[in-house]
């Protein structure tokens, strides 16, 4: 089964720091994607890397860095947060660069900046 | 750009009853479809996909789905529900020429009453 693990579950961060959401899967995955879950909203895609040290802007990249410096790991950014970041932030895999491929996701990590 | 709209945000129906989810999309170009589901406390996981072939595709926990390229739609059949398909339910495109990129819809809250 591929599984995919994020770093932490929940986490409080204050306005301004600096905050590292990691994401790894283990199946040799080409792609992965980070989201944001807001109710009502969906998910909305805000970075996603099709290779290694590779990245593309997805739909409100505004805020957010990404790194990915490893086949395996991919790295959510935020240089400085703010309150409206406050979501679910979900990471995803898929095998190729393959519009039929399934996503897989992780667990999600709920963020919430104070 | 693709979208995706999906008609009911939250769902109530009893034990038994017969459901169907609306998404209708909007692109002009070959498309596969996707229908992902999260149930409580797990993870975002795949139901059913379409990517060619017979437009009627069946899926885990006996769902269905239906393409209808006229109408733009995809929509999501279950003719008995039961208490533990309580979940959220999403809708995904990913265009042909998108490599693996999903848009999904706002997501369908369904709540089953025992």
């Amino acid at each position: 089964d591929v599984k995919v693990t994020q770093s932490s579950r929940y986490l409080v961060k204050r306005t301004g720091e600096k905050v590292f959401l990691e994401c790894v899967q283990d199946m040799d995955h080409e792609n992965m994607f980070w989201y944001r879950q807001d109710p009502g909203l969906g998910l909305r895609l805000i970075y996603f890397s099709y290779d290694v040290k590779m990245k593309e802007k997805g739909d409100i990249p505004e805020g957010y860095s990404v790194s990915r410096e490893k086949k395996e790991r991919f790295s959510l950014i935020l240089e400085s947060a703010s309150t409206n970041q406050t979501s679910m932030y979900l990471c995803a895999s898929s095998a190729f660069r393959d519009s039929t491929d399934t996503q897989y996701f992780g667990p999600g990590t709920r963020l919430t900046v104070l | 750009a693709q979208s995706v709209s999906q008609h009911n945000h939250h769902v109530i129906l009893s034990e038994a009853a017969s459901l169907e989810l609306g998404c209708n999309y909007s692109y002009g170009g070959t498309v596969n479809l996707f229908w992902y589901v999260q149930y409580p406390g797990q993870h975002l996981q795949l139901l059913l996909k379409y990517f060619s072939g017979d437009p009627l595709v069946k899926g885990i926990k006996g769902f269905e789905a239906e393409f209808i390229k006229s109408k733009f739609s995809f929509n999501l059949r279950k003719p008995s529900v039961q208490w533990s398909d309580t979940a959220e339910y999403f809708c995904a495109v990913n265009a042909a020429t998108n490599a693996g990129k999903s848009t999904f819809g706002d997501g369908t809250t369904l709540t089953v009453k025992p």
